[in-house]
This record gives C-alpha cells, sequence and structure tokens, in this order.
C-alpha cells in the first residue's frame, strides 16, 4: 500500500469552481512533487517543494495554480479556476533527496472539470 | 527537451512467458531511468531503477540500458496475471532541476 497519501480519490468539479486537493508525503521525505496524467497517459510535471520552500514549477502552475507544503500539514495544490482541461489524475510523490532517489507516489486524485 | 516513447502500446503474453517492454529518449546524457508500474488500485509503484549502463535486477523484473542507443528496457520473467497493468518508463532530466518525464505507457495483459 502506498505511504503517499491523497485526498480525496475523486473531485468533481464545474468549470470556473475552485479544485483543492491533499498530499500527506511518506514519513522523512522533505522532497514532495506534483504530477498531471491525462487520458492519454501524458505525465506532466507541476511543482516540487523542499519542505516548504518551491523548488522549481511551470508557467501553468504559477499562473493558475496554488500550490503549498506547510510544515506540519499535508501538502495541498489547489486550480483557482477550473477548466475542462484540468481534468486528469494528479499523482503527488514524495522522496527522500529529490535527486537520485525512489520516487513513492500517491494513488492520485481524478478530478473531473464538467 | 527529453522524450520518452514506449512500445508496444499494448502486450499480451501468456503466464510464465517472458514479457519485454520497450522505452527510447531522446536525451542520452540522463542518468536516471526507472520503470513503473500502474494498478488503479495501487496507485503508482516504482519496479526498477537504473542509473548506468548495463541490467539492473529486482526480483522478476530487469531492466537493460543501453545510453549509446538511447534505450532502455523492461523484461519481466514468469509473468502471472496479477502482472498486468500499464507500464510506464520515466527519464530523469539532466538538469538541475530534477525531474522525470514520463513515457505513455505499455498496457501489459497476462493471459491464465
Amino acid at each position: 500500500n502506498s505511504k503517499v497519501i491523497q485526498t480525496p480519490r475523486y473531485l468533481v468539479k464545474g468549470q470556473g469552481q475552485k479544485a483543492k486537493m491533499r498530499c500527506i508525503p511518506e514519513k522523512g521525505h522533505p522532497v514532495v512533487f506534483w504530477y498531471q496524467q491525462n487520458k492519454n497517459n501524458e505525465f506532466k510535471f507541476l511543482i516540487n517543494f523542499q519542505n516548504q520552500e518551491v523548488l522549481q514549477q511551470i508557467d501553468m502552475t504559477e499562473k493558475r495554480f496554488s500550490a503549498e507544503c506547510p510544515s506540519n500539514s499535508p501538502c495541498s495544490l489547489e486550480i483557482q479556476s477550473s477548466e475542462a482541461g484540468d481534468s486528469a489524475l494528479y499523482l503527488c510523490a514524495s522522496s527522500l533527496t529529490g535527486g537520485a532517489e525512489r520516487l513513492f507516489f500517491g494513488h492520485g486524485t481524478k478530478l473531473s472539470v464538467l | 527537451q527529453q522524450k520518452v516513447q514506449q512500445s508496444p502500446e499494448s502486450l499480451t503474453v501468456s503466464e510464465g512467458a517472458m514479457a519485454s517492454l520497450n522505452c527510447t529518449f531522446s536525451d542520452g546524457t540522463s542518468n536516471n531511468f526507472r520503470w513503473y508500474r500502474q494498478h488503479s488500485a495501487k496507485g503508482l509503484e516504482v519496479l526498477v531503477s537504473i542509473f548506468s549502463d548495463g541490467e539492473k535486477e529486482e526480483g522478476r523484473f530487469t531492466a537493460h540500458l543501453n545510453r549509446a542507443n538511447l534505450h532502455v528496457s523492461l523484461h519481466i520473467r514468469e509473468p502471472q496475471p496479477s502482472d498486468s497493468a500499464v507500464y510506464l518508463c520515466a527519464v530523469g532530466t539532466s538538469s538541475g532541476s530534477w525531474q522525470l518525464i514520463f513515457g505513455s505507457g505499455t498496457q501489459l495483459t497476462v493471459m491464465p
């Protein structure tokens, strides 16, 4: 069973609504990644954190997403105004160093934007 | 930018027969290659990580990396019906940001 916990498993929103998902990384893992997997199995890196600091994010994330990894609270990824094209599986992964170490993935949050 | 392609898109094998999956990439300077398996129930699990040319075995799963040929493969020995899943190849970028670029997957079906 995955030790990276993502909630909710499923999320349904209307266009323009906020969509928020959470991730509890594996204990002791300071590096957290968010990926978006579309229905064609294409993965897109969105953002990564080391502890509470953003390491890197893509333009789309910077403009339309809000993400944070506060200490002693789950990490979160929020789409400010959902679009139909945001419908996808959002995967959170954690790692000990963020380098060549293994990434451990959660089950994902499946977002459907109607 | 690194491009990762997997073949075949789908593969059906009989239980016990070797299953071989292929992955090609465009940037040979990467040194971080992983094979994942995606079960809808179990999420994404890492099978094998390989960081240098040659072979790496993890149980019934063996990865072969040949960076000169821009190719990494996964071989599954004695596959079982429970191995039926989507198999994803992921290549780490060589830039300092360390991102994984995923292929689009191979759907493996193992027939009893």
